[in-house]
């Protein structure tokens, strides 16, 4: 089985606070996925990274950098949080050819991240 | 580009009663398509997904869905439900051979009464 880990479900930073989010996924997975999630909003891509050291702005990127060092690694960087990205933060990885993933993506638990 | 639409931001049935969760998209271009599901505090798991071949994509837990290409849809059927399908219910959509993004829906919230 598929193994996407966070590092925490619950976070509580301060206004301006740097705030590291990280996301270990066991496949060997070339491709991850940082999203948002946000009430009636669904979930929207922050960044994804095609493969190590190689990433890619998604819709929402403001306010957001990552980090691929490793493949298995990915991580989310909230240079300065603010109140508004307050949200639950969710990371995917997936293959990029068809093979037994069929183009899915494989999601983690989510963080739940409060800036206050 | 493409979008999604979840036309139903809540679904409320009772047990044992048929649910379909409606989703329409919108691409120029051929594209994959995928029902997630997300329990309470839990992050999304794969319920089904349309790749090409036969339209009616049969999943996990009972759910069905149907790809209709002149009607750009794929509906989410379960002929019966369970309390325990009380979930939050995503549509997504990639396009074949392009962008590695999936596109979500906003979501349909079911919630399964006794």
């Amino acid at each position: 089985d598929v193994k996407v880990t966070q590092s925490s479900r619950y976070l509580v930073k301060r206004t301006g606070e740097k705030v590291f989010l990280e996301c270990v996924q066991d496949m060997d997975h070339e491709n991850m996925f940082w999203y948002r999630q946000d009430p009636g909003l669904g979930l929207r891509l922050i960044y994804f990274s095609y493969d190590v050291k190689m990433k890619e702005k998604g819709d929402i990127p403001e306010g957001y950098s990552v980090s691929r060092e490793k493949k298995e690694r990915f991580s989310l960087i909230l240079e300065s949080a603010s109140t508004n990205q307050t949200s639950m933060y969710l990371c995917a990885s997936r293959t990029p050819g068809p093979g037994t993933g069929g183009y899915e993506q494989y999601f983690g638990p989510g963080t739940r991240l409060t800036v206050t | 580009a493409q979008s999604v639409t979840q036309l139903d931001s809540q679904v409320p049935v009772f047990e044992e009663a048929p649910v379909e969760l409606r989703c329409n998209y919108s691409s120029s271009v051929s594209v994959y398509l995928f029902w997630y599901v997300q329990y309470p505090n839990q992050g999304l798991q794969l319920l089904l997904k349309y790749l090409s071949g036969s339209t009616l994509v049969k999943g996990i837990n009972g759910f069905e869905a149907e790809f209709n290409k002149s009607q750009t849809s794929f509906h989410l059927r379960k002929p019966s439900v369970h309390i325990s399908d009380t979930a939050e219910y995503f549509c997504a959509v990639r396009s074949q051979g392009g962008s590695e993004k999936l596109v979500f829906g906003k979501g349909t919230k079911l919630t399964v009464n006794p």
